[in-house]
């Protein structure tokens, strides 16, 4: 079966324009994650949803972060006057349920100039 | 001091050697221990997936939990070229939301 997808797998933008980044979660997967990787940071928590609600936010870096998902399904991570620092692969993973373990997308890399 | 350390190498071993790779948790909450595996340019891809005390084996990998230590260990047994990745250990934090990770270690088998 297919796995989490997201879309670009690559995005270039000039710093101060706005991006979405898209996930298509495993097909039944309630819960859904993001991450970001960075060189100096490692792997952090950005946001988790259960359905379409988002229980916790807490990893957020800011206020232009926001995240949304609908239908159950597909998520958008929105990232508004994007700065050079949010330069970094964006990771989705989902889950079937809460505690279990989560399956990554190949992750979307920006890089904003 | 990190909630989940794990020395980032890299490492570099022979085809065929029995690879040891070790992470140490803080919070004794953590219940759940999980290993991922990331090709370079590639998402983490999960490997193993522990709950209890004590080792759990797949093909030639072991994780091994020692929760009174709160030190957790993958072992490789005759590593393979292919085996060469990242290896994340990952635990869920805050009510099993989150996954906290380690640094990751840089695993290269040389042929």
């Amino acid at each position: 079966g297919a796995g989490v997808s997201q879309s670009p797998s690559n995005k270039v933008t000039e710093k101060g324009k706005d991006v979405e980044l898209r996930c298509d979660p495993i097909s039944g997967h309630t819960a859904l994650y993001w991450y970001r990787q960075s060189l100096g940071q490692g792997l952090e928590f950005l946001i988790y949803f259960q359905g379409n609600s988002a229980p916790d936010k807490s990893g957020l870096p800011s206020d232009r972060f926001s995240a949304e998902r609908t239908g159950g399904s597909v998520s958008t991570l929105t990232i508004q006057r994007t700065q050079q620092e949010d330069s970094a692969v964006y990771l989705c993973a989902s889950s079937p349920q809460r505690g279990s373990g989560q399956f990554f997308g190949p992750g979307t890399r920006l890089t904003v100039l | 001091q990190k909630e989940v350390e794990q020395d980032p190498g890299p490492l570099s071993v022979p085809e065929g050697a029995i690879v040891s790779l070790n992470c140490t948790y803080s919070n004794s909450a953590f219940q759940y221990f999980m290993w991922y595996r990331q090709y370079s340019r590639k998402g983490p891809e999960l490997l193993m997936y522990t709950y209890s005390s004590g080792n759990k084996e797949d093909g030639r990998f072991t994780a091994q939990v020692d929760k009174s230590s709160k030190y957790i260990s993958l072992f490789i047994r005759d590593s393979q070229p292919s085996d060469s990745a990242t290896y994340l250990c990952a635990m869920p934090s805050q009510g099993a939301q989150k996954l906290v990770f380690g640094q990751g270690t840089r695993l290269t088998i040389n042929p």
